[in-house]
């Protein structure tokens, strides 16, 4: 089975800096799909951005980019620019292309902190 | 278009009490799937439906039902609450069974057990 592990509860970061948040993951299959979700104090969880193994390339979606690597089973989400709308819990995902229903593997989660 | 919505928002259940929770989508989606989170963990798949009619256990089903008796609804059961089950339910549904496709969360229920 996989497992997905964020090793940071907590992050903080200064309004308009750069910040990276950690995920590792463990799996035995050479494709597969990594998600980042955010889940701000509405609850509601949005995606921020994915990931197909088999792409070498790193994802970007605007202010939000991956570091993707496949050998160390490392993908980490990096904020550029941060604001103040991007304080809320981010959850790290695994996707197999095995797996019944295409069911999700969550990490458990680091809470973004972001001050003025 | 709401997307995926969730009934009840919050609900307090005494032990032994019985309650459903009520996941809706208008996407027309095949997908549907129920999770809960508890603090400090990510989501947990309880169970999950790929099709109108059809359920299939998820990673911690014990305690929960399911329905999905038509595809834009999908129930979650309780039929004997424990303090156990007190943590936050979201449903999530997808379009097809494609590994890329991008699963859509509801807000959420916050279900706390007496």
């Amino acid at each position: 089975a996989q497992t997905v592990t964020q090793s940071q509860p907590e992050m903080s970061v200064q309004e308009a800096e750069t910040v990276t948040l950690s995920c590792t993951y463990d799996t035995s299959e050479s494709d597969y799909y990594l998600f980042w979700y955010k889940q701000p104090p509405s609850r509601q969880m949005i995606l921020v951005i994915r990931q197909e193994a088999y792409k070498q390339q790193n994802a970007t979606e605007n202010r939000f980019s991956v570091n993707f690597q496949k050998a160390a089973k490392s993908f980490s989400l990096k904020i550029s620019d941060s604001q103040l709308g991007d304080a809320a819990m981010y959850f790290c995902a695994y996707r197999s292309p095995l797996g019944a229903g295409n069911m999700l593997t969550f990490g458990g989660g680091t809470r973004l902190m972001v001050k003025p | 278009n709401a997307g995926v919505t969730q009934t009840p928002k919050f609900r307090v259940l005494k032990t032994g009490q019985s309650m459903t929770l009520l996941c809706a989508q208008d996407m027309n989606h095949e997908y549907m799937y129920w999770y809960r989170q508890d603090p400090g963990m990510g989501l947990r798949l309880i169970h999950y439906s790929v099709g109108e009619g059809t359920t299939a256990k998820g990673e911690v089903p014990d305690g929960y039902n399911v329905s999905r008796l038509k595809k834009q609804n999908f129930l979650l059961g309780l039929e004997s609450a424990a303090p156990s089950q007190t943590s936050v339910y979201f449903c999530a549904s997808g379009r097809t069974g494609v590994s890329t496709d991008t699963q859509y969360f509801g807000p959420g229920t916050r279900l706390t057990v007496l």
